[in-house]
């Protein structure tokens, strides 16, 4: 399987716990973006990493959250203190050229 | 402020038939539409993509026609088939100029397909 992997692909966590999520991009893909979706709604870009510079933060990623991609292969987004708010489905692209982002199938949170 | 729109929420259409998704979008500067579709617990998969210089474009069941003036694209498909009963959405993407480049996807709210057999 060539595609985007994400792990694990479900997470329950009771509030104020940390949890981390792994992503691994396809592998010549050099950009790797993460985004979250909430029911009814399309995904939301949360961050964007070229190799393992990380090069844009929305204003939805709050100091809680912390993204990684050492050696801009695979990457870590952690968040801290979780809250109800937090629970949705957290998804993983990956791009070779600008513009067509292939996703993972996601790791839904459900924070109780 | 919805930068991209899907107005139907859903869309139900019978197998063999076309069906047309429609999307809206307010911010002219964006200069790349795709379509994705997704499946119950999987991610959103790309479908199909147009470029803001281009008008139509086609790859087998599937056609994108862009508007500009009116800031309308439309994903075709024919013809519908039940394997494409899923949630489709548009996303748009645009370049800052200046120096500054923005790579996110902006997607809309999606509209559930149905083909019925």
């Amino acid at each position: 399987d060539t595609g985007v992997s994400q792990d694990p692909r479900h997470k329950i966590t009771k509030r104020g716990q940390n949890v981390t999520f792994r992503c691994d991009p396809i592998s010549e893909h050099n950009r790797l973006y993460w985004y979250r979706q909430t029911l009814g709604q399309g995904p939301e870009f949360l961050t964007y990493f070229q190799n393992e510079a990380q090069l844009e933060k929305s204003r939805l990623l709050s100091d809680r959250f912390s993204a990684e991609r050492p050696k801009g292969s695979f990457s870590t987004l952690e968040i801290q203190r979780t809250e109800q708010g937090d629970s949705a489905m957290y998804l993983c692209a990956s791009s070779l050229l600008i513009y067509e982002q292939y996703f993972g199938p996601g790791t839904r949170l459900t924070v109780t | 402020d919805q930068q991209v729109k899907q107005n139907s929420p859903s869309l139900s259409v019978q197998e063999g038939r076309i069906s047309i998704l429609n999307c809206d979008y307010t911010n002219s500067m964006f200069d790349y539409f795709l379509w994705y579709k997704k499946y119950p617990a999987e991610g959103p998969t790309f479908l199909i993509s147009i470029s803001s210089i281009k008008d139509k474009n086609e790859d087998g069941r599937f056609t994108v026609f862009l508007n500009k003036s009116a800031k309308h694209l439309s994903l075709h498909i024919v013809p519908s088939q039940p394997g494409d009963s899923a949630v489709y959405f548009c996303a748009a993407i645009f370049s800052l100029s200046g120096g500054g480049s923005n790579y996110k996807l902006t997607f809309g709210k999606g509209t559930l397909l149905t083909v019925n057999p």
